[in-house]
């Protein structure tokens, strides 16, 4: 079975912190995203990643970063926390450009609160 | 500008009866659709999808889904709805020129009542 984990089910920070939340997977997929899930809007792209050290901005990337460093480990960064940015965050993976079965595989997802 | 809609914030059906969720799409040549679902405090888990080929796919836990280019639309059906089917369903589609990304509807929240 596919797996893929992040770091912590529930965060709390402050305002200004640095945070950081890592999705780990291990199907040796080549690509990896970040989502954020807010009621009412579904799940919006934040980054996507489709190799190491490789990394592509998706819908809302704004005050966000991401780190790629190996293929099955992908970095999701607040350099900044704000409370805007209190939200469910779901990593998910995928095998690249249709060399599998198209489908991505989400971890159990980060709910973190920025206060 | 490519889009999913599910017109539906919620849909309640008792126990026992068919249950639809409504999904169109709005993206141009032939995507590939999918359908998720999310219990309480959990990541998305997928349910089916439809690549090529007959237009009604089968998927996890009794759900279908039919597949019509004409009215772009890939409806998620059930028979015969269980309580524990309760939960949040998302449509997704994945745009021809760019099949590595997902772009996902709103959601609709599921109830079941016994």
């Amino acid at each position: 079975d596919v797996k893929v984990t992040q770091s912590s089910r529930y965060l709390v920070k402050r305002t200004g912190e640095k945070v950081f939340l890592e999705c780990v997977q291990d199907m040796d997929h080549e690509n990896m995203f970040w989502y954020r899930q807010d009621p009412g809007l579904g799940l919006r792209l934040i980054y996507f990643s489709y190799d190491v050290k490789m990394k592509e901005k998706g819908d809302i990337p704004e005050g966000y970063s991401v780190s790629r460093e190996k293929k099955e480990r992908f970095s999701l960064i607040l350099e900044s926390a704000s409370t805007n940015q209190t939200s469910m965050y779901l990593c998910a993976s995928s095998f690249f450009g249709g060399t599998g079965d198209y489908e991505q595989y989400f971890g159990p997802g980060t709910r973190l609160t920025v206060t | 500008a490519q889009s999913v809609a599910q017109p539906e914030d919620q849909v309640n059906v008792a126990e026992g009866n068919p249950l639809t969720v409504k999904c169109t799409y709005s993206v141009s040549g032939n995507p590939y659709l999918f359908w998720y679902v999310q219990y309480p405090n959990r990541g998305l888990q997928f349910l089916l999808k439809y690549i090529t080929g007959d237009n009604l796919v089968k998927g996890s836990y009794g759900f279908e889904a039919e597949f019509n280019k004409s009215q772009t639309s890939f409806h998620l059906k059930k028979p015969s709805a269980l309580v524990s089917d309760s939960a949040l369903y998302f449509c997704a589609v994945s745009p021809p020129l760019s099949t590595d990304k997902l772009i996902f509807g709103t959601g609709t929240r599921l109830q079941v009542f016994p």
